[in-house]
């Protein structure tokens, strides 16, 4: 199975701030990567696809980059309703797997 | 628009069952990919099984336990249920039509708002 590691963990930012966060797959998936956001109670919600496709409905703040094994995934000013967990999976090949989560907490 | 509605989970002690439904509207289900990801207190989110057009996947941990299958619903038959099935269950819908696909796989666009299902004496 493809493993796929994000980092980091967590990380504390300000309203307004600019926060980049990294998922690595095991081995090389392409473009196969999708991103979800989460907020506790709720569902995830699909914000990238593609690596750098946004979804429908999907605010411009939010930018995915990367393709082989590393790919990062950009807020560009983070607003109070961004505080959430963001996920990274894979596609690319079956199973399909998720990274552990970065958990976007308010500083 | 599109909507998924999960229900069916509940409290089950081990070695039971139980069969979770997602009701879907506003597309066509049987020509989209369908899939069960779950997740357990507190943790990430783990992929359980997938259904696009006459292909079927499981993951390693529910094989020969899970059945995924559809009609006018997609439905996840849980039998020989383990504490570690605990989770809130999650169906979600793949962006592109089955048919439509080139190469590799369709990411998903759409989820319901997940059931959740508690193994537990």
């Amino acid at each position: 199975d493809i493993q796929m590691t994000q980092s980091p963990s967590s990380l504390s930012a300000s309203v307004g701030a600019r926060v980049t966060f990294t998922c690595r797959a095991s081995q090389a998936i392409g473009n196969y990567l999708a991103w979800f956001q989460q907020k506790p109670g709720k569902a995830p919600r699909s914000l990238i696809y593609a690596a750098s496709t946004l979804q429908s409905g999907v605010p411009s703040k939010f930018s995915g980059s990367g393709s082989g094994t590393h790919f990062t995934l950009t807020i560009s000013s983070l607003q109070p309703e961004d505080f959430a967990t963001y996920y990274c999976q894979q596609y690319n090949t079956f199973p399909p797997t998720f990274g552990g989560g970065t958990k976007v907490e308010s500083k | 628009e599109v909507q998924l509605v999960e229900s069916g989970g509940g409290l089950v002690q081990p070695g039971g069952s139980l069969r979770l439904s997602c009701a879907a509207s506003g597309f066509s289900l049987s020509n989209y990919g369908m899939s069960w990801v779950r997740q357990a207190p507190g943790k990430g989110l783990e992929w359980v099984s997938s259904i696009i057009g006459s292909d079927i996947y499981y993951a390693d941990s529910v094989k020969g336990r899970f059945t995924i299958s559809r009609d006018n619903s997609l439905y996840l038959q849980m039998n020989s249920l383990r504490a570690e099935d605990t989770a809130i269950y999650y169906c979600a819908k793949d962006l592109w039509a089955y048919y439509d696909i080139l190469t590799g796989y369709s990411p998903f666009d759409h989820w319901g708002q997940g059931t959740p299902v508690t193994v537990s004496s």
